[in-house]
């Protein structure tokens, strides 16, 4: 079982429609969650982070966080075509700094 | 305000010989992490560090090394570049330990 699972995709999302993107981890200690959005050929970009269960909202992107589930998300509210990229979820487990990655789920917004 | 930096862009190296690649912390952060991506999956972590010692680290060989100068700034060296050591390597910065890491640029390297 990998530490950070991510359905790989593509994930097709016609414009101006939500896009929720899922992410399991295995190890229950892990405390704090990151989104990452990477265009292609270019480095990983920090959307969103949240340590808490519960919601976090930053203009069109909410994350969600569900500890006793081991699952975290992603919505993308009223999608662009520039939203098409890959979006990495990566974890902090207890012990440490490294942030483990999932294999990315790509998007593409259609217009 | 200065984000990552990272240099060399790109580096086309052959099998059997060195390399080092360089990192400039975000303003502020005093923490770098390296990473490797190999194409179409999720970035590896290689190690970590702060106050110029190596806190952390992946499952990767001792090929693998690296330093971080007073100034923060951080170098990776690869020793005995194999072909499977090509990849997109990352840079991240944070302050301490277990906040938000910002990505430089990257540096791609292409080992033949």
């Amino acid at each position: 079982q990998k530490e950070v699972e991510q359905n790989s995709g593509p994930l097709s999302v016609p414009e101006g429609a939500i896009a929720s993107l899922n992410c399991t981890y295995s190890d229950r200690g892990s405390q704090s969650f990151f989104w990452y959005r990477q265009y292609s050929g270019k480095s990983p970009e920090l959307i969103m982070f949240i340590y808490s269960n519960g919601d976090k909202e930053d203009g069109r992107f909410t994350a969600q966080l569900n500890k006793a589930s081991q699952y975290v998300s992603l919505l993308i509210r009223d999608s662009q075509p520039s939203d098409s990229a890959t979006y990495l979820c990566a974890v902090i487990k207890a012990a440490g700094n490294k942030l483990t990655f999932g294999g990315g789920t790509r998007v593409l917004v259609k217009p | 305000d200065a984000g990552v930096t990272q240099s060399p862009t790109h580096l086309i190296k052959t099998r059997g010989q060195q390399v080092t690649l360089r990192c400039s912390p975000k303003s502020g952060h005093d923490t770098v992490s390296w990473y490797q991506q190999a194409l179409g999956q999720g970035p590896q972590f290689i190690f970590q560090y702060y106050e110029e010692e190596e806190r952390q680290r992946g499952n990767f060989p001792d090929r693998f090394s690296g330093h971080q100068f007073p100034n923060y700034s951080s170098e990776l060296n690869v020793n005995a570049l194999l072909l499977g050591d090509s990849a997109l390597y990352l840079c991240a910065s944070s302050l301490g330990v277990g906040n938000e890491q910002f990505f430089g640029p990257g540096t791609r390297l292409t080992v033949l």
